[in-house]
């Protein structure tokens, strides 16, 4: 079975642009989360869409949104990229219980200059 | 909200040698993972752990819900399990909140 694919691996953006992320999940996976890590906050939770609604959402600005689409890919946008969105961006999938194991991808490093 | 320490922060072994990692959380939970980030930046789920013992080759872990923590046990570590160990919680209907992890560094 094909792992979570997160695309594109890396990204260079400057401040003020806006950037799109994708992430296809494990077949058979209805529920996919979105994190940011950096090496200052660690891994901090963005959103988790389940059956393409929002299910839960972090402390983030509006400027981060997401969306989920029927075949369960999911999609993150940061718009007016700011300096401190640098970061590497996770996604990972389950089958979507709240006792479901988290299966990561390999994440998108964005790098805003 | 739930928060999650680990400990120790930084661990050098020499390869063959044991370690024991630490979790502790602040309230009752429902769901217990633990994480391996290697240098690539993959994180690899390693257990679903909200109660009791498991055992996967080398690796095991522990947690004790009424005592609020999770062990987990690398022996005769390897170069392989350099990177950072990450434990995760959640209390139901809420994401699962990571601690700040602990970097493992095994020398050949």
């Amino acid at each position: 079975k094909a792992g979570v694919t997160q695309t594109p691996r890396y990204l260079i953006k400057t401040r003020g642009q806006q950037v799109t992320l994708s992430c296809s999940p494990i077949s058979g996976h209805r529920s996919v989360s979105w994190y940011q890590q950096t090496p200052g906050q660690g891994l901090q939770f963005l959103f988790e869409y389940f059956s393409e609604t929002q299910r839960n959402k972090g402390n983030f600005p509006g400027r981060f949104s997401g969306r989920q689409f029927s075949n369960s890919r999911s999609e993150m946008n940061v718009s007016t990229l700011e300096l401190g969105d640098s970061a590497l961006y996770l996604c990972a999938s389950s089958l979507g219980s709240f006792n479901s194991p988290l299966h990561f991808g390999n994440g998108t490093r964005l790098t805003v200059t | 909200g739930i928060q999650v320490e680990q400990s120790p922060p930084d661990l050098i072994l020499q390869e063959g040698a044991n370690s024991t990692l630490r979790c502790n959380f602040s309230d009752s939970v429902n769901n217990l993972q633990w994480f391996h980030q290697n240098p690539w930046g993959q994180l690899i789920n390693l257990f679903y752990i909200p109660s009791g013992t498991k055992q996967n080759g080398r690796l095991s872990a522990t947690t004790v819900a009424t005592e609020r923590y999770s062990l987990l046990y690398i022996s005769s570590s390897q170069t392989t399990d350099s990177g950072v160990y990450f434990c995760a919680v959640d209390s139901g209907n809420t994401p699962l909140v990571f601690g700040k992890g602990t970097r493992l560094s095994v020398i050949a």
